[in-house]
């Protein structure tokens, strides 16, 4: 049982605009920012989005990141094939720890 | 660029330690912006941190793996290693390294390939 809740799928056709969300708790996105990772299969996971909205060098801005509360969001617009991965949130919890998503499968129809 | 790259045993006997070493190159392991840390990644399951080391030694656990962690670190080789002990088959897992940024924020921005530990008699 993850910390954070994450939907285990999500899908959209190309082209589309997908969002996945991710609830935690006071401890943790309440009172940290959220980081998003994206693992393509058989690879490690990749930095997407930190401090809730920014984006690495490099990432494209189809990706956009949001936080409201306890919750956040990963918004892929224009979705591609390539995107096509699995993707986990993450936050600092106050315990101290870090705390993941149990990952959520995009599927691109 | 800085990269990480774990290495180890690839197969671990039940009850035995698990022990593995992230060597850090085209950086300093001893940079004060930095932690350094270990997530696994069961297969078909989600990932799950283990913990994270400091290069002066100070270390964050996972509650529900501290009595059987230990993370330390040679900045002398620019390493650190990982050990985990009285393993089961729930210990079989992708491990990865990965750098921790701590400072203005949090997150954790190079990771390693993984590297895949079985455990079994």
């Amino acid at each position: 049982q993850s910390v954070l809740t994450q939907p285990p799928s999500a899908s959209g056709t190309p082209g589309q605009r997908v969002t996945i969300s991710c609830s935690g708790s006071s401890s943790n996105i309440g009172s940290n920012t959220v980081n998003w990772y994206q693992q393509l299969p058989g690879t490690a996971p990749k930095l997407l989005i930190y401090s809730n909205n920014q984006r690495p060098s490099g990432v494209p801005d189809r990706f956009s990141g949001s936080k409201s509360g306890t919750s956040a969001s990963l918004a892929i617009s224009g979705l591609q094939s390539e995107d096509e991965a699995d993707y986990y949130c993450a936050a600092w919890d106050d315990s101290p720890s870090w705390v993941f998503g149990g990952g959520t499968k995009l599927t691109v129809l | 660029q800085l990269q990480l790259q774990e290495s180890g045993p690839g197969l671990v006997k039940p009850s035995e330690t698990l022990s593995l070493t992230c060597t850090v190159s085209g950086g300093s392991i001893s940079s004060s912006s930095y932690y350094w840390g270990w997530i696994r990644q069961p297969p078909g399951k989600g990932l799950e941190w283990i913990g994270s080391i400091y290069y002066s030694g100070s270390t964050y656990y996972n509650p529900s793996l501290k009595s059987r962690v230990t993370i330390s670190v040679d900045t002398s080789k620019n390493q650190f290693s990982l050990k985990l002990s009285s393993v089961t088959a729930a210990d079989t897992a992708v491990y990865y390294c990965a750098r921790h940024v701590v400072e203005f924020d949090y997150y954790m921005d190079v990771w390693g390939k993984g590297t895949t530990v079985t455990v079994s008699s």
